[in-house]
């Protein structure tokens, strides 16, 4: 069966990091683009970043370029998403979404994980 | 980034009644290869979403037939034909022909 799990979320002051994981399991992971997407308290999607299944393609939303770095480790089959200079409005919920193939253009998301919830808050 | 917009916003519908969402992009979706890459979404409540629709007309696996979705360019919509109270949740078009993929604010469906 495949599946994703995220973990890494939590309480965060302004400014600080956090690095969120996402495990997948019950597919070739190598072979897919995989994304985080995030949902702030009752609003929509957001897509934040994603990378192309080799690793060497990243792209990033405007508000997080520059301060939240993705990277994946095929050897483990696990995502990561660098969360640094945290703000209040980064507070949501954190989706780990899998694509259909291996590029990140023209990729439907056709798995997601349950999330991690990302509060940043002094 | 391409803008996603959605209408309505809210949508109260009569079980066993059609449904419809409206989804306009910023820019077209028609991508060099000559797909249009527009997914559907649905969130139902509590959980994380779950894929209806791609590429505007293709319903993914295990989706219900009475979910259709179409259109072209910039203007696409989700039909559902008969609605049943296990579709309420809210719905999110999503575009994937463009870096940053963006989507539309959702729209939520409830059952009157």
């Amino acid at each position: 069966e495949m599946q994703l799990v995220e973990s890494g979320g939590g309480l965060v002051q302004p400014g600080g990091s956090l690095r969120l994981s996402c495990a997948a399991s019950g597919f070739t992971f190598s072979r897919h683009a995989m994304s985080w997407v995030r949902q702030a308290p009752g609003k929509g999607l957001e897509w934040v970043s994603g990378t192309s299944g080799s690793g060497g393609t990243t792209c990033y939303g405007e508000s997080v370029k520059g301060r939240f770095t993705i990277f994946r480790d095929n050897s483990k089959n696990t995502l990561y998403l660098q969360m640094n200079g945290l703000r209040a409005e980064d507070t949501a919920v954190y989706f780990c979404a899998k694509e259909w193939d291996v590029t990140l253009v023209g990729g439907y998301f056709d798995l997601w994980g349950r999330g991690t919830l990302v509060t940043v808050s002094s | 980034d391409v803008v996603m917009t959605q209408t309505p916003l809210s949508l109260p519908v009569t079980p066993g009644q059609p449904a419809s969402i409206t989804c306009k992009s910023s820019q077209n979706l028609l991508y060099s290869n000559g797909e249009t890459y527009l997914y559907w979404y649905l969130q139902k409540p509590g959980q994380s979403p779950q894929l209806l629709i791609y590429d505007v007309s293709s319903r993914f696996s295990g989706v219900p037939d009475r979910f259709s979705g179409s259109g072209s360019g910039t203007d696409f919509t989700l039909t559902i034909s008969r609605v049943e109270a296990e579709d309420v949740g809210v719905y999110y078009c999503m575009q994937g022909t463009y870096l940053p993929h963006t989507s539309g604010q959702g729209t939520k469906l409830e059952i009157k």
